[in-house]
């Protein structure tokens, strides 16, 4: 079975940092790129971030970018996001999915986590 | 960035019935790399068709995904009452990727 659990969310002050975490089991890690996507309470899907099967290829949303960095440690199974000099706006859920890559091209996220939760208030 | 427009927002519809969920982008979709994902409350997004309209793992061929270019649909036959849940797509042909808002599939 494939499993997908996030940690590392809380309650943090604007301007401070957390760093979040996704261990998976039930499938071949580094055969698969990931990604964090991330959903307000109560509102739509935000992509954040994606990086390839060994990490030398990231992406980020324009939102995060510059404060945000997306990696992994295959030898653990577990993909991180820091995410530096939070705002308010960004409190949300944020999942992990996993994502095959064709070509050097990120697909669609197909296993999801069940998410951790980020709140960012004074 | 391309942006994706879901309608409606919300579909009352009855347990049997026939869902047809529309979601429209800005601008063409590359090799209509598009995907619907259903979530419900408290749970993650789940996976239901890639590449516009082949079905994921074990989803229903109740499920079934049509379109190409810039106008795709989700149509849900026969509605089950596990199938009243939120509905998005997603562009993952350009980056960003981007989602829709989102259709409701309530119970009439």
């Amino acid at each position: 079975e494939v499993l997908l659990v996030e940690s590392g969310g809380g309650l943090v002050r604007p301007g401070e940092s957390l760093r979040l975490s996704c261990v998976v089991s039930g499938f071949s890690f580094d055969d698969y790129g990931m990604t964090w996507v991330r959903q307000i309470p109560g509102k739509g899907l935000e992509w954040v971030s994606t990086i390839n099967w060994n990490g030398d290829r990231t992406q980020y949303a324009d939102s995060v970018k510059g404060r945000s960095i997306i990696s992994r440690d295959n030898a653990k199974n577990t993909l991180y996001l820091q995410l530096n000099n939070l705002r308010v706006e960004d409190t949300a859920f944020y999942y992990c999915a996993r994502v095959r890559f064709t070509y050097g091209f990120p697909l669609y996220p197909d296993s999801w986590g069940q998410g951790t939760l980020v709140t960012v208030s004074s | 960035e391309i942006v994706l427009a879901q309608s409606p927002g919300i579909l009352s519809l009855s347990p049997g019935e026939r869902a047809a969920l529309s979601c429209r982008a800005s601008q063409t979709i590359n090799r209509n790399y598009v995907a619907w994902f259903q979530q419900k409350p408290g749970q993650a997004p789940r996976l239901l068709i890639s590449g516009a309209s082949s079905r994921a793992t074990g989803i229903p061929d109740r499920f079934s995904g049509s379109g190409s270019g810039t106008d795709f649909t989700l149509t849900i036959n026969r509605l089950e009452p596990e199938d009243f849940a939120l509905y998005y797509c997603q562009q993952y042909g350009s980056s960003p990727w981007t989602f829709g808002q989102g259709t409701k599939v309530e119970i009439k």
